[in-house]
């Protein structure tokens, strides 16, 4: 079974470009999560959904930041204009279910590095 | 959700037990310890959780304290590749599902 993947591993762009990360969830997880690291900081939660749906969005930093999950399946984080700020790596993690036990166990891709120029 | 107090770094000798521990001395009662490791330039690893009972899995044991403010995470015959940042988080298991990370241990596996 394959993992969490996310593409691109690795994006260099300018400033004031847009990019857009891209996460393929575990096949049949509902819940998909983003967080990120940015330079010398702790792993940050973004935001939650749950299918289609945003459940928590609480940590999106700012409106340069859309996510979205149509149909249920990948999700996309695009980011746009990015600023210097934005740089760091972004991980997105899914689970099956929620609730108890191991059904709701978050399972992290490799990350995307995004380096903003 | 809870905050958690870890050590910064550790240093374990290769084929002996390392032991992590973890202050959470403000955990809900329907708060789960979790612990997931990072090893360098990948993805956070998932390694075991626990409500109140001690837990074992494949990778590590994870004994909670009676009154639940600290565990402490053990690797029983610690590899060079157990090399990562630890990380002791605390959270709910249905609602505020974010994982909350914090600086996390270093632990250094020494050959």
């Amino acid at each position: 079974e394959a993992g969490v993947t996310q593409f691109p591993s690795h994006s260099v762009i300018e400033k004031g470009q847009t990019v857009t990360l891209r996460c393929d969830p575990i096949s049949g997880h509902d819940n998909l999560y983003w967080y990120r690291r940015v330079m010398g900081k702790e792993i940050k939660f973004l935001l939650h959904f749950v299918k289609e749906s945003k459940q928590d969005e609480s940590g999106m930093p700012n409106n340069r930041f859309l996510a979205e999950r149509t149909g249920g399946t990948y999700s996309t984080l695009k980011v746009q204009p990015a600023e210097l700020e934005d740089s760091g790596v972004y991980f997105c993690a899914s689970s099956q279910d929620r609730g108890f036990g191991a059904k709701n166990i978050q399972y992290f891709g490799a990350g995307t590095r995004l380096s903003v120029l | 959700d809870a905050k958690t107090t870890q050590p910064t770094s550790m240093d374990c000798a290769e084929g002996r037990a390392a032991n992590l521990p973890c202050n959470h001395s403000t955990i809900s009662g329907n708060e789960y310890v979790y612990w997931y490791r990072q090893i360098h330039s990948q993805g956070p690893q998932y390694i075991i959780h626990g409500l109140k009972n001690n837990e074992t899995n494949e990778m590590a044991s994870l004994i909670i304290t009676e009154d639940r403010k600290s565990s402490t995470l053990i690797l029983p015959h610690a590899t060079l590749r157990d090399t990562a940042v630890y990380y002791c988080i605390v959270r709910a298991n249905f609602g505020n599902e974010k994982l909350t990370f914090g600086t996390g241990t270093r632990l250094t596996i020494i050959p």
